[in-house]
């Protein structure tokens, strides 16, 4: 299916493992984000990419890693879980430099238990 | 640092209200700025904004870019209960590889 598919769609797990989100887009587009949304906060920055191979921080970058060898797919790891990192995360991608909309994975709950 | 600010955080209206939505930002290179609906799964697209395209208009909901004041609103007029949703503004900033959120506005709309 063309789109943008985040998988799992839930995901329990515990403190201190690692843990991988995967984010899949079928419009190769270059862009792509990651974010996590938690009450109050709206959706944070966590990793951006520019293109396969170019990485960069957001605004709350700290626990996470993220890869991008191929253009169509970003996946994050969070390398050693935490329970502050129990939030709701969104990958997203948009096709050109900021003239077009970013597009929304379906998300991604995730709790740290 | 970039940052997107909102206001109000939440707004509780009737059936057939104007409701205004404000968003602020402090970005470097600004590129676009963009509103989004979310009711209960992923965001969705309602605008983009950019410096040759300051007002946008669909339907009941309209969003003008204030490139002066660094800012824009986002109006609903005739409010429905199905505008219940959290507002999003964003901003493409950084030379456009960066795409910045505000907190968000929480909106319902009673019958």
């Amino acid at each position: 299916d063309a789109g943008i598919t985040q998988s799992p769609r839930y995901k329990i797990t515990e403190t201190g493992r690692q843990v991988t989100l995967m984010c899949h887009q079928t419009w190769s587009h270059s862009y792509m984000f990651w974010y996590r949304q938690d009450l109050g906060h709206g959706l944070r920055l966590i990793y951006y990419s520019a293109a396969a191979d170019i990485t960069d921080k957001g605004e709350v970058p700290d626990g996470y890693v993220v890869s991008r060898s191929k253009t169509e797919n970003f996946p994050l790891t969070l390398e050693s879980a935490t329970r502050s990192q129990t939030s709701v995360y969104f990958c997203a991608s948009s096709q050109t430099w900021a003239r077009t909309e970013a597009f929304f994975g379906q998300g991604t709950r995730l709790t740290v238990v | 640092e970039d940052k997107v600010v909102q206001s109000p955080l939440s707004l509780v209206v009737h059936e057939g209200d104007t409701v205004t939505l404000n968003c602020s930002y402090e970005v470097t290179n600004f590129r676009s700025l963009l509103w989004y609906k979310q009711e209960k799964k992923a965001p969705t697209f309602l605008f983009m904004l950019t410096s040759s395209g300051i007002e946008k208009k669909s339907g009941r909901l309209s969003s003008i870019l204030d490139k002066k004041e660094l800012s824009s609103i986002l109006n609903i007029t005739a409010t429905q209960t199905g505008d219940s949703a959290i507002y999003l503004c964003a901003v493409f900033g950084e030379y456009g590889n960066k795409l910045v959120f505000g907190a968000g506005t929480i909106l319902r709309v009673k019958s």
